[in-house]
């Protein structure tokens, strides 16, 4: 099975100010179609994780561009430029490689 | 719009069954492989079974092997999961998700599950 493992897994940041998250898999997520397999997911308080990256670097529908997806391999990172206070939440790793399908532990982002 | 409706989650005994549905609406539901992903209470995401169009493939988590079928029905544009043989560590809210590009997208609200005496 494909580890993921993110760091860190809280963040605190003041609103306004950037903040980065890391992803590592254990094994190389790139596709034979040259895409990486990896997605990254939001899941506000009480809600639904919702797609805010895929394939490593895309932009999902009517995400803000203060996101952005990077990296390749087994190495990624998911930036935002300035923090809202809507982006509060735990943030999720996914490889959608091969099955089993496996999520990293969770980044708990928190407004200072 | 895109949509994802999950039904049928409950509380259980142990051991007991459970068959879980998922209204799909918005998308051509027949063209999309579907997912179902499962969260513990205050843990995170665990993915748990996919299943290609028409039905053609189903992969599943070895921890559900054996216990949790996965099916679809692409006329009323639903998705299911039954459940048997559930165990206290089954209990989680259950999401359905459409699968493209590798990913999840979007999901339903889910449904909770608890399995307990």
């Amino acid at each position: 099975d494909i580890v993921m493992t993110q760091s860190p897994l809280s963040l605190p940041v003041t609103p306004g100010e950037p903040a980065s998250i890391s992803c590592r898999s254990s094994q190389s997520l790139l596709h034979s179609n040259r895409y990486n397999c990896l997605n990254w997911y939001l899941q506000k308080p009480g809600q639904s994780p919702q797609l805010l990256i895929y394939l490593g670097s895309s932009r999902a529908s009517g995400v803000p561009d203060r996101f952005s997806g990077s990296g390749s391999g087994t190495d990624f990172t998911l930036k935002i430029s300035r923090v809202e206070a809507e982006d509060v939440g735990v943030y999720y790793c996914m490889q959608g490689l091969q099955t089993p399908i496996t999520f990293g532990q969770g980044t708990r982002l928190e407004i200072k | 719009e895109v949509q994802l409706v999950e039904s049928g989650g409950g509380l259980v005994q142990p051991g007991g069954s459970l068959r879980l549905s998922c209204a799909a609406s918005g998308f051509t539901f027949s063209s999309y492989w579907m997912t179902w992903v499962r969260q513990a209470p205050g843990k995170g995401l665990e993915w748990v079974a996919n299943i290609k169009q028409a039905g053609s493939e189903k992969y599943y988590v070895d921890s559900v092997k054996g216990r949790f079928t996965i099916s679809r029905d692409d006329a009323k544009y639903s998705l299911y999961l039954q459940m048997n043989s559930l165990r206290a560590e089954d209990t989680a809210v259950y999401y359905c998700a459409r699968a493209v590009q590798w990913a999840f997208d979007p999901w339903g609200q889910g449904t909770l599950v608890t399995v307990s005496s």
